[in-house]
């Protein structure tokens, strides 16, 4: 069982939609990040959370320590935010950045 | 565009070669982290030094090797190589003092061994 497991896999929305997706670890943690990565490569730093909830234009990141839970919403989904999306964990008393990730869920935005 | 550079953007070279994959990290930032995505493991962790010196080691082969100069720009060398060993393999960077976690990822470095 991966220590990171992110749902769903694949997601397919209309443009305009609201958009969850999960992840769930299995270790302690002291922060977890969410990426974006697109099509041909680069990746993108979207959020660093260690607690609560942030929120960045139409991204909004949520984290439940507790739960060992973490959400990344995507609020009026645009076929410009088609890309994949990946849930990483900082493991906690470990290195800074040494990070232990998820598979990624790959975001389809059809206009 | 992140700041953080890296070269080549893609290498093509044969079993058994050697490589060098360069990366130069945001003007200011002393960490740098570097990380492989392949299709059948996904994205990991290798290693990551901090004003030129090693500070965490991840699953980095023998044969790769990697090292920080005084102008803090890294490299990873990769020698021996296997057909496994394609992959992209990115680096990043990060700031000193409270906003040190925050990453800084390169375009990445293609290397595809035939």
């Amino acid at each position: 069982k991966n220590e990171v497991e992110q749902s769903p896999q694949n997601l397919t929305a209309q443009e305009g939609e609201f958009i969850t997706i999960n992840c769930s670890y299995s270790v302690g943690i002291s922060a977890l990040h969410w990426l974006q990565q697109h099509p041909g490569g680069g990746i993108v730093s979207l959020f660093m959370l260690s607690s609560g909830k942030k929120k960045h234009g139409r991204l909004i990141a949520t984290i439940n320590i507790q739960e060992k839970h973490s959400s990344l919403h995507i609020t009026a989904s645009h076929p410009r935010d088609s890309a994949v999306y990946i849930c990483a964990v900082r493991e906690y008393g470990g290195a800074t950045n040494k990070l232990i990730f998820g598979t990624g869920t790959l975001l389809a935005v059809q206009p | 565009d992140s700041g953080v550079t890296q070269t080549p953007k893609h290498l093509i070279t044969a079993t058994g070669q050697r490589v060098t994959l360069r990366c130069s990290p945001r003007s200011g930032d002393l960490s740098v982290y570097w990380y492989q995505q392949s299709l059948d493991q996904g994205l990991q962790f290798l290693i990551q030094y901090y004003n030129g010196e090693e500070r965490a080691k991840g699953n980095i082969l023998e044969r790769f090797s990697a090292q920080q100069f005084p102008d803090l720009h890294s490299e990873l060398n990769l020698s021996s190589l296997e057909l496994g060993d394609s992959a992209l393999y990115f680096c990043a960077s990060s700031p000193p003092g409270q906003l040190a976690g925050e990453l800084f990822f390169g375009e990445g470095s293609r290397l595809t061994v035939l």
